[in-house]
């Protein structure tokens, strides 16, 4: 059974850093690109970045580019959101989601999603 | 790029057939047969029903269906039940590695 669990959300200050973490389980995780998606309060859901299984290739929405970086260590089966020079505008639930196709730089929609992580941003 | 556009609210009563519409572009619903259809409720993960604009997942009910007619994919729901009532979002591959969502719509099964 594929199981994503989103971890590291909280309260940070305006200009502050926070580091998400997604442990992964039940599929072969170096197999898949891997996603990060954002719901802020009220809204739709918004992209923000994806990285590929194994080379490590990774892409960003235009408005989190620069600030925020994807990583994973396909060793822990963990993916990571490095969020820096955090704005009131970025908080939102954030969601681990699996690519929906294997072969690491496959990036189809998604087909599994964690539960999410809760991120404030907030003075 | 923008978020596709859907309807922010549907609604229906139990056993109808209600149908919501994702509109994009030629940059991502129009060229690319890889729109999928995600089931959310509050607190919980969402849920795939429909991916590469037709096909279901096993486990999930043949009440729901999709389709494409140029840059507007479509998601319908038959025989509509109350645990049908859900946010429903779509997603559409955009090119260059990248997705891009709809704002979501509500579904209210009266």
């Amino acid at each position: 059974e594929v199981q994503l669990l989103e971890s590291g959300g909280g309260l940070v200050q305006p200009g502050g850093s926070l580091r998400l973490s997604c442990a992964a389980s039940g599929f072969t995780f170096s197999s898949y690109a891997m996603n990060w998606v954002r719901q802020a309060p009220g809204k739709g859901l918004e992209w923000v970045s994806v990285i590929s299984g194994s080379d490590g290739s990774t892409y960003y929405a235009g408005s989190v580019k620069g600030r925020f970086t994807i990583s994973r260590d396909n060793s822990k089966t963990t993916l990571y959101l490095q969020l820096n020079s955090l704005r009131a505008e970025d908080t939102a639930v954030y969601y681990c989601a699996k690519a929906g196709c294997s072969g690491g730089n496959c990036y189809r929609p998604p087909d599994y999603w964690g539960q999410g992580t809760l991120v404030t941003v907030s003075s | 790029q923008s978020a596709l556009t859907q309807p922010a609210s549907v609604s229906g009563s139990p056993g109808q057939s209600i149908t919501i519409s994702c509109t994009g572009t030629s940059s991502d619903v129009g060229t690319y047969n890889l729109v999928s259809w995600y089931q959310h409720h509050p607190g919980k993960a969402p849920k795939v029903m429909i991916y590469e604009v037709t096909k279901r997942p096993s486990g999930v009910s043949n009440r729901f269906s999709g389709s494409k007619s140029g840059n507007t994919a479509s998601l319908t729901i038959s025989g509509l039940q109350v645990e049908d009532e859900a946010d429903y979002y779509c997603c559409s591959y955009a090119g260059s590695s990248t997705l891009v969502f709809g704002g979501g719509t509500k579904l209210t099964v009266l």
